[in-house]
């Protein structure tokens, strides 16, 4: 089946700093989406990709829709303690097919 | 908030005994998923439905079965759960009007089986 793979798998850095990390596929995807999730609790949607090329914001958050419809990236800049947590990629092939899942990529944050 | 509950939060249960968890919705979405998290494996799914009483098999669907009788609802069995069926289970919900493909998850169900 379709798989993503997601890197890097962990991170850690110190707070303030800028985060980088992407999923990237063999296949095309139509929708992105990214996802943070905190201990214990379900995943939430960061934002939603639709188009290639596109970027988008959510504050300190930004994702880019690959132009090769085949990967994604995400950005956090100046980072603090709460952005701590598990971050999904997913991909969705056509119209409302299930979503492809990343493995994660779990973010560190040193004060 | 999405508009997703789970119940229960937590179960405990022994091996062999059938188990069933609760999906609900208040927001009309018509597609309903049935995922399980476990560690090194992210998120699987299990079962999926397109609209009641329309359901089909994710690529974990070996000793679950799904129900859905109404919108709302979307139940998950385990029909004589398994040690291997220890995991967090969560529903997620898309096909809204308006935020057709965004997907959203419920808080999860923590299932034990000794």
């Amino acid at each position: 089946g379709q798989q993503l793979n997601q890197s890097p798998q962990s991170m850690f850095i110190q707070e303030g700093e800028d985060v980088s990390m992407n999923c990237t596929s063999s296949s095309i995807f139509n929708t992105w989406l990214w996802y943070k999730q905190d201990p214990g609790e379900g995943p939430v949607l960061l934002i939603a990709l639709y188009k290639a090329g596109e970027l988008t914001s959510n504050g300190r958050l930004t994702a880019q829709f690959g132009i090769t419809r085949k990967d994604s990236f995400l950005n956090i800049s100046a980072s603090i303690p709460s952005d701590v947590g598990i971050y999904f990629c997913a991909g969705r092939p056509s119209g409302n097919t299930p979503l492809v899942f990343g493995k994660g990529t779990r973010l560190s944050v040193i004060a | 908030d999405a508009g997703i509950t789970q119940s229960p939060r937590h179960k405990v249960t022994e091996t062999g005994t059938p188990v069933t968890l609760r999906c609900h919705q208040t927001e009309n979405h018509r597609y309903m998923y049935w995922y399980r998290q476990d560690p090194g494996h992210g998120l699987r799914l299990i079962h999926y439905s397109y609209g009641v009483k329309d359901t089909d098999k994710g690529e974990v669907s070996d000793g679950y079965s799904v129900s859905r009788s109404k919108t709302e609802d979307f139940l998950l069995t385990l029909e004589s759960a398994t040690s291997s069926q220890t995991s967090v289970y969560f529903c997620a919900i898309s096909g809204a009007l308006t935020s057709s493909y965004e997907q959203y998850f419920g808080p999860g169900t923590r299932l034990t089986v000794t």
